[in-house]
């Protein structure tokens, strides 16, 4: 069946430092890759996302390369914030017509200190 | 601001006791979920409504029963819950249920506690 692993957190990070969470995924067929984001107290909001091999997905200064060859998807920032800040999920979707759902890591705790 | 609504935010329960979650959007989406998310846990997806129909039921027990009124809706409801469910449970929601190409909305969950 599908999966998704990370890196084990928390990962505790200075302010302007370079972020780098691994995610590597086992998937039977053609998946999408995403990653979510959940601050304290809230739902999950996307972050970013990759439908097929070699896309980059961003947003707010994250970035992830779609690698099909080594089935990754790490998350990337140049230099982080506080407000960073937050429960990183990486998930994937494969496409299995009708039953489509998320498959999530197990979600990576992220503090930034300033 | 969060466009998929969950009231109540906290619930406290009995275990005798039947209360409902609910949740709600207006993004015209067709498919909705609800996940269950223990503390620093994944979420773990219980339900799926595609068109109003029950498209996915992992396998949740009875005690928890769906219902999907119309396309803006979604209800959990719940009855005669043991201590270890209680957790954080969200609603999401999603322009169709397929996820490869169509991505989640959540709300902010109901924080549920049984005691």
């Amino acid at each position: 069946g599908d999966s998704v692993t990370q890196m084990e957190g928390p990962v505790t990070l200075s302010e302007e430092a370079f972020l780098t969470i691994n995610c590597t995924y086992t998937a039977t067929g053609y998946p999408s890759l995403f990653w979510y984001v959940q601050y304290p107290g809230e739902g999950l909001q996307l972050l970013l996302k990759a439908t097929k091999a070699d896309d980059k997905g961003s947003n707010k200064g994250f970035e992830a390369t779609y690698r099909k060859e080594t089935t990754s998807f790490h998350l990337e920032k140049g230099s982080v914030q506080v407000s960073d800040s937050a429960v990183y999920f990486c998930a994937l979707s494969d496409r299995d017509f009708g039953n489509e759902k998320l498959t999530f890591g197990t979600g990576t705790r992220l503090t930034i200190i300033p | 601001d969060t466009e998929v609504t969950q009231t109540p935010k906290h619930l406290v329960m009995g275990m005798t006791n039947k209360k409902s979650l609910k949740c709600e959007q207006h993004m015209g989406h067709r498919a909705m979920y609800w996940y269950k998310q223990k503390a620093k846990k994944p979420p773990e997806l219980m339900f799926v409504y595609s068109y109003e129909k029950l498209s996915i039921n992992e396998s949740v027990p009875s005690r928890f029963s769906p219902e999907c009124p119309n396309s803006s809706l979604l209800n959990l409801h719940l009855h005669a819950l043991q201590p270890e469910d209680s957790a954080l449970y969200l609603c999401a929601s999603s322009p169709t249920q397929s996820g490869y190409n169509s991505p989640l909305h959540f709300g902010n969950g109901t924080r549920l506690t049984v005691t």
